[in-house]
């Protein structure tokens, strides 16, 4: 059975840092696309990250390039999103996903990210 | 690149369908096979119903089907049940040039 359970989430003041982490099992982690996707409340949702199988790309959205870090440790089977400089408009849940060929075909549950003072 | 476009609400007695859609650019929906619907319940993580534009992943009834013309993607929930009632997310292959997929705002469906 697939899973993904994403750890890491909290409340942080606007300007500060927080890490994210997605530990896998289930699927050969080292062979596919991985993808974090945020829903800000209420909200629809944001492809924000993606990383390719190896490591070797990272591809951000406007929204986040230069101030978010993705990262992934194959032996582990586990992702890793450092995020810095964050706003309040980066409030949002975060999900892990497993993305095959431009869908996400297996999501985490999901872990909220709250910036305000 | 923009989000892709949702109708915010549909709703539709149980037992009847409803059609929703989902309308890119020429250079999104309207250029790719790579388009998406995701149900979503309220605080649960989205699950995949359609990729490919009409294909069902294992497990999902054939009452829930999608279709494309153009720019505009649809899904169509047949035979409409209780459960049924969630947000549903579309997304597509965004384009030459992009990496990161594009998703629509979401469609709240509501059973009567």
């Amino acid at each position: 059975e697939v899973q993904l359970v994403e750890s890491g989430g909290g409340l942080v003041q606007p300007g500060g840092s927080l890490r994210l982490s997605c530990a896998t099992s289930g699927f050969a982690f080292k062979s596919h696309f991985m993808t974090w996707v945020r829903q800000a409340p209420g909200r629809g949702l944001e492809s924000v990250a993606k990383i390719k199988p190896d490591g070797s790309e990272t591809f951000y959205a406007d929204s986040v390039r230069g101030r978010f870090t993705l990262s992934r440790d194959n032996a582990a089977n586990s992702l890793l999103l450092h995020m810095n400089s964050l706003r309040a408009e980066d409030t949002a849940v975060y999900f892990c996903t497993r993305e095959y060929w431009w869908r996400c075909d297996y999501w985490g549950q999901g872990v909220l990210v709250t910036v305000s003072s | 690149q923009s989000a892709l476009s949702q109708p915010p609400s549909a709703s539709e007695s149980p037992g009847h369908s409803v059609t929703i859609s989902c309308t890119g650019t020429t250079s999104d929906v309207g250029d790719s096979n790579y388009v998406s619907w995701y149900q979503q319940h309220p605080g649960k993580a989205p699950k995949l119903l359609i990729y490919d534009v009409s294909v069902r992943p294992s497990g999902v009834p054939d009452r829930f089907s999608g279709s494309k013309s153009g720019n505009t993607a649809s899904l169509t929930v047949s035979g409409l049940q209780a459960d049924d009632e969630a947000d549903y997310f579309c997304s597509s292959y965004g384009g030459a040039g992009t990496s990161n997929l594009i998703f629509g705002g979401g469609t709240k469906l509501t059973v009567l």
